[in-house]
């Protein structure tokens, strides 16, 4: 069974600008959530969808935005960026059904770089 | 107080040793725990999972849970250089449909 895709795997943006990524999960999965991860901040959760639906978000501010199409593929969008918006995007899917025993298959990340 | 917490480490251990790692978590209605290990520049790997009291074992690894105390502990036995990553421990919140990250503990396996 294929994994967690995420493309681009690398991006560089300058400030100002808005960046588009994009997470396809394990066919089968119907929940897709997002992390920032940091050095200093660690793994910070963004949000999550299940079936086109937001059902949790984390605090991060509104240029942070998602969405989940009906094939259960994700994107999130980051507007205005902003130099400390650089980070390590992680896209994790799970089954979305098991409540809070589901388990999280984490994507290869996409290296976001605002110059 | 975050919500969970590890000690950041750096934990050197030798080679053949047991490596000792520890979680606590803040929200007394989690239900779910999770170990991921994670090499520098890759994503997360999921090690184990562990959702009622005690140890829980596979392979050379460990989980015990201690829903009390609010604490949770990876063990590694015969600890290899290739064991040699960041363990991050995670926690998902009740009902919440959010799983919540600790910032990992950096291990060291000396050959």
């Amino acid at each position: 069974k294929a994994g967690v895709t995420q493309t681009p795997r690398y991006l560089i943006k300058t400030r100002g600008q808005q960046v588009t990524l994009s997470c396809s999960p394990i066919s089968g999965h119907r929940s897709v959530s997002w992390y920032q991860q940091t050095p200093g901040q660690g793994l910070q959760f963004l949000f999550e969808y299940f079936s086109e639906t937001q059902r949790n978000k984390g605090n991060f501010p509104g240029r942070f935005s998602g969405r989940q199409f009906s094939n259960s593929r994700s994107e999130m969008n980051v507007s205005t960026l902003e130099l400390g918006d650089s980070a390590l995007y992680l896209c994790a899917s799970s089954s979305g059904l098991a409540g809070a025993t589901d388990t999280q298959y984490f994507g290869p990340g996409t290296r976001l770089t605002v110059l | 107080q975050k919500e969970v917490e590890q000690n950041s480490g750096p934990l050197s251990v030798p080679e053949g040793a047991i490596a000792s790692l520890n979680c606590t978590y803040s929200d007394r209605g989690s239900q779910s725990f999770f170990w991921y290990r994670q090499y520098s520049g890759k994503s997360p790997e999921l090690i184990m999972s562990i959702y009622s009291n005690g140890d829980k074992e596979d392979g050379r690894f460990t989980a015990q849970l201690n829903k009390a105390s609010q604490y949770v502990s990876l063990l590694i036995r015969d600890s290899q250089p290739s064991d040699s990553a960041t363990y991050l421990c995670a926690v998902n919140q009740a009902g919440g449909f959010k799983t919540i990250f600790g910032a990992g503990t950096r291990l060291f396996v000396k050959a």
